[in-house]
């Protein structure tokens, strides 16, 4: 079956706009995360959607940083304002109850 | 809170040398314990897993044994080959937090 995709793959934007990434879980997954890698930093937790429950936002590094998590699906991570210091790959990843996680290929973001 | 400690990089091995990548972990429950590998241009796949002590997670000839005296889940594998040359992660969660804590990855590289 289908993985977990994302889009776009890559983002160029300059350093003040908005950008939205967005991430499409496996089918049927209810647990669904967002991670940023960057050289500097490695693999870091940002956010975890579970079901119905209100979303674990507690890695994500400023109040530019927000996710939604529309029909139990679809998510969107929406950064604001970005900085240079916002490069990097973002990873979603989802999990059925196992909670093996399963991850996307990521959004390579660079902000110029 | 929880943490992972992996063997820094970069190692390069010749085809078919003995692999150790060393893994260790402070965690205040007990953790299920994760190798997740990254090839050249693709995205996170989990290798293998643990989920309690003296567990031994396989796959594609790698292991790895949950060993909670030392707190440790080194990997191995008895004889690389060139299609193993990728970045291996440590990683692992906790009851209390579904998300993943990760090392900060070890590049492995393995010359013909």
């Amino acid at each position: 079956g289908a993985g977990v995709s994302q889009s776009p793959s890559n983002k160029v934007t300059e350093k003040g706009k908005d950008v939205e990434l967005r991430c499409d879980p496996i089918s049927g997954h209810t647990a669904l995360y967002w991670y940023r890698q960057s050289l500097g930093q490695g693999l870091e937790f940002l956010i975890y959607f579970q079901g119905n429950s209100a979303p674990d936002k507690s890695g994500l590094p400023s109040d530019r940083f927000s996710a939604e998590r529309t029909g139990g699906s679809v998510s969107t991570l929406t950064i604001q304002r970005t900085q240079q210091e916002d490069s990097a790959v973002y990873l979603c990843a989802s999990s059925s109850v196992s909670y093996e996680q399963y991850f996307g290929p990521g959004t390579r973001l660079t902000v110029t | 809170g929880d943490s992972v400690t992996q063997m820094e990089g970069p190692v390069t091995l010749s085809e078919e040398a003995f692999l150790t990548i060393n893994c260790t972990y402070t965690a205040t429950g007990y953790p299920s314990l994760f190798w997740y590998v990254q090839y050249p241009g693709e995205g996170l796949q989990l290798l293998l897993k643990a989920t309690k002590a003296d567990d031994k997670g396989s796959n594609k000839g790698f292991e790895a044994t949950y060993r909670k005296e030392t707190t440790s889940f080194h990997l191995e594998k008895g004889s690389v080959q060139v299609s193993d040359s990728a970045v291996y992660f440590c990683a692992l969660n906790t009851g209390s937090a579904r998300q993943l804590t990760f090392g900060s990855g070890t590049q492995l590289t393995v010359l013909p």
